[in-house]
């Protein structure tokens, strides 16, 4: 079963704008993941926060993470046409290994 | 670094015939994971080893699926009889294994494509 929902399904914004997904989850976590998926080719880890951390960054990505309300949200920051791809979220409950949700799948227009 | 290894890329087949993926992980990973993802969806985890020791096999429908990781390296993940709904993408995983805050990161292979016919 999938425990992490993303929100959106789907998202086309404009070449650098900022890009916005949400993931929500049921049960508690010790961690929770992004990844980013290309067509045809496996995912990329993009970035872990662990359940005891409220926000972290890369390059330009920011992902929040909010314990009690179960959610997570993942913000890409001057979007790029290579950003074009599926992002899912991927959490970490334990003996049950990494449950990734549907994805979001997120469209750049140039 | 080389990254995580599969073959065949593409797999074509009848159903009733039996099938079969390679993954080579990342060097020094313990951890190895088999994935199925459909279309539109994210990943299930169908088997996770800790070497060559399979510790998650409940997602495996073990009726048609088998797996082996012989010496905590390569792993092949076979299905006989393959069916229709079979056709998938099964992706390979690997990490370096737990950390005290939980699942590490996980490195993903490019997948093979099975289509059943």
């Amino acid at each position: 079963s999938q425990q992490g929902e993303e929100d959106p399904q789907a998202l086309s914004i404009q070449e650098g704008e900022n890009a916005t997904m949400n993931c929500s989850y049921k049960t508690s976590i010790n961690n929770l993941q992004w990844y980013r998926q290309n067509s045809g080719r496996g995912l990329v880890h993009l970035i872990l926060i662990r359940s005891n951390e409220r926000e972290k960054h890369s390059g330009r990505l920011r992902v929040t993470l909010d314990t009690s309300k179960k959610s997570s949200s993942l913000l890409i920051t001057a979007s790029r046409a290579a950003d074009t791809a599926s992002y899912f979220c991927a959490t970490d409950r334990g003996a049950d290994g990494l449950t990734f949700g549907k994805g979001t799948h997120l469209i750049i227009q140039p | 670094e080389a990254g995580v290894v599969q073959s065949p890329r593409y797999k074509i087949i009848e159903k009733k015939q039996p099938v079969a993926f390679w993954c080579n992980p990342i060097s020094g990973h313990n951890t190895l994971y088999w994935y199925l993802q459909n279309l539109g969806q994210g990943p299930e985890l169908l088997i996770r080893y800790e070497n060559e020791e399979a510790v998650d096999d409940s997602q495996l429908p073990k009726d048609r699926f088998s797996a082996e990781r012989l010496k905590g390296v390569d792993s092949t993940l076979k299905i006989q009889p393959a069916e229709l709904g079979d056709s998938a993408v099964y992706l390979c995983a690997s990490s370096p294994g737990m950390t005290s805050g939980g699942y590490d990161t996980q490195y993903f292979g490019p997948g093979t494509r099975l289509t059943v016919l």
